[in-house]
């Protein structure tokens, strides 16, 4: 089972709004990503997560909150976003070591009105 | 620093072979992959090449890298309408750079 599974699909969101974007793995990853990715561009790197520990932070405006409660899990906290952060958050884990290829998600779209 | 580079569009027919190419800079890379991205989905990873290798062959899909040269192409053999979407070719030195992306287009 190569599956990363993402909530919600779609979510649109007031720029006064708190919402949570989820994550999920069961392939015993221990590294985990957020991405966020505009149209017609690669996935940029936001956040790593290894072995439940942030690692990476890619400058981040703090308006996202990144939480990895267990090896499974990931989630993102959205609070007073920006019409600009509209996008496809993309979630991907892999192993710690070897060829670390990173499995993804498939994404949620996210609309800030 | 770290860069990769990709033509943004390719055109072929069904049928024939498709070859995307891709340069990198880092040649501390220790991994590279190649990612298939259709509309509206996340990212599929297709295969990946350590970097000691030149070649890796799996079913239609055939990597080919010249680690001196730093380039690494895909070949997409009986090319079919299925294909079409983003492939994007990506490095690994401390994280994975991507490149922007070939937009893959089948001509009837």
């Amino acid at each position: 089972d190569t599956e990363v599974t993402q909530t919600p699909k779609h979510l649109v969101m007031g720029m006064t709004n708190k919402k949570s974007l989820k994550c999920e793995q069961h392939m015993g990853h221990r590294a985990m990503y957020w991405y966020k990715q505009k149209a017609k561009k690669p996935p940029e790197l936001m956040f790593v997560y290894s072995y439940e520990k942030l690692s990476i932070n890619e400058s981040v405006p703090s308006r996202f909150s990144p939480e990895c409660p267990n090896s499974s899990l990931l989630n993102l906290h959205l609070h007073a976003l920006q019409p600009e952060d509209s996008a496809l958050y993309l979630c991907a884990s892999s192993q710690v070591g070897g060829s670390r290829e990173q499995y993804f998600g498939p994404g949620t779209r996210l609309t800030v009105t | 620093g770290e860069d990769v580079e990709q033509s943004l569009f390719l055109s072929v027919r069904e049928g024939d072979s498709s070859v995307i190419n891709c340069t990198y800079t880092d040649s501390s890379s220790t991994y590279l992959y190649w990612y298939k991205q259709e509309p509206g989905a996340g990212l599929q990873l297709l295969t990946y090449i350590f970097s000691n290798m030149d070649m890796k062959q799996d079913q239609r899909l055939t990597v080919l890298l010249n680690k001196k040269d730093k380039h690494l192409s895909l070949r997409i053999a009986d090319t079919q309408t299925g294909d079409s979407a983003i492939y994007f070719c990506a490095e690994r030195h401390d994280k994975i750079i991507f490149g922007k992306g070939t937009r893959l287009h089948i001509l009837p």
